[in-house]
């Protein structure tokens, strides 16, 4: 079974903080992905990555940046965290040339809160 | 604009009834369509993927449904159970300005009552 693991359930990070979210995949996946999901606006798609060091922004990637140095990491990162920016962020991954023509397999999440 | 809407934000039903779910999509020409079931604090779950040219698919007690022409997808659930409950998720693949994107609906809340 594919595994994807974040690194914490819950963080509580105070304004202006840089905050670090980590995911990790055990199934050599190709392409790795975060979104955010917020009670009434679903899941967003902030940045995915379909190779080592390669990223591609999603939806909303602004006041995010990612990190993938091996295939099996993939990073987000909050360079200055704002209270608009506490979610529950979920990684997934799926395998393939293509994106979206086979499964992605999220992680737990990690409820984030801003203070 | 692009949308995706889910029939409904909660659906209750009896046990051992036919869940049926609901996914409509405007202004998108998907080549994929998934669905995913989400359980409370927890990630979403891969159940089924349909093709364009495919026009049902089952697992067990699930059945999707894909017809281009209504821009709709159908999710049923036969012999529902309690434990069926969960949001449910379906998602398409779109191209927006980000590129191609895996997008997904907001999500119907089934509840399965004994």
């Amino acid at each position: 079974d594919v595994k994807v693991t974040q690194s914490s359930r819950y963080l509580v990070k105070r304004t202006g903080e840089k905050v670090f979210l980590e995911c990790v995949q055990d199934m050599d996946h190709e392409n790795m992905f975060w979104y955010r999901q917020d009670p009434g606006l679903g899941l967003r798609l902030i940045y995915f990555s379909y190779d080592v060091k390669m990223k591609e922004k999603g939806d909303i990637p602004e006041g995010y940046s990612v990190s993938r140095e091996k295939k099996e990491r993939f990073s987000l990162i909050l360079e200055s965290a704002s209270t608009n920016q506490t979610s529950m962020y979920l990684c997934a991954s799926s395998a393939g040339l293509f994106l979206y023509n086979s499964p992605l397999h999220f992680g737990n999440g990690t409820r984030l809160t801003v203070t | 604009s692009q949308k995706i809407e889910q029939n409904s934000e909660a659906l209750n039903i009896q046990e051992g009834k036919t869940a049926t779910l609901t996914c409509n999509y405007t202004n998108y020409s998907p080549a994929y369509l998934q669905w995913y079931r989400q359980d409370p604090g927890r990630g979403p779950v891969f159940l089924l993927l349909i093709r364009e040219n495919e026009k049902e698919k089952r697992k067990e007690r699930l059945k999707v449904t894909f017809d281009t022409t209504l821009k709709q997808s159908l999710f049923h659930i036969t012999a529902s159970q309690p434990a069926d409950s969960a949001t449910y998720l379906c998602a398409l693949d779109v191209e927006n300005q980000a590129g191609t994107a895996l997008i997904f609906g907001k999500g119907t809340t089934l509840s399965v009552s004994s």
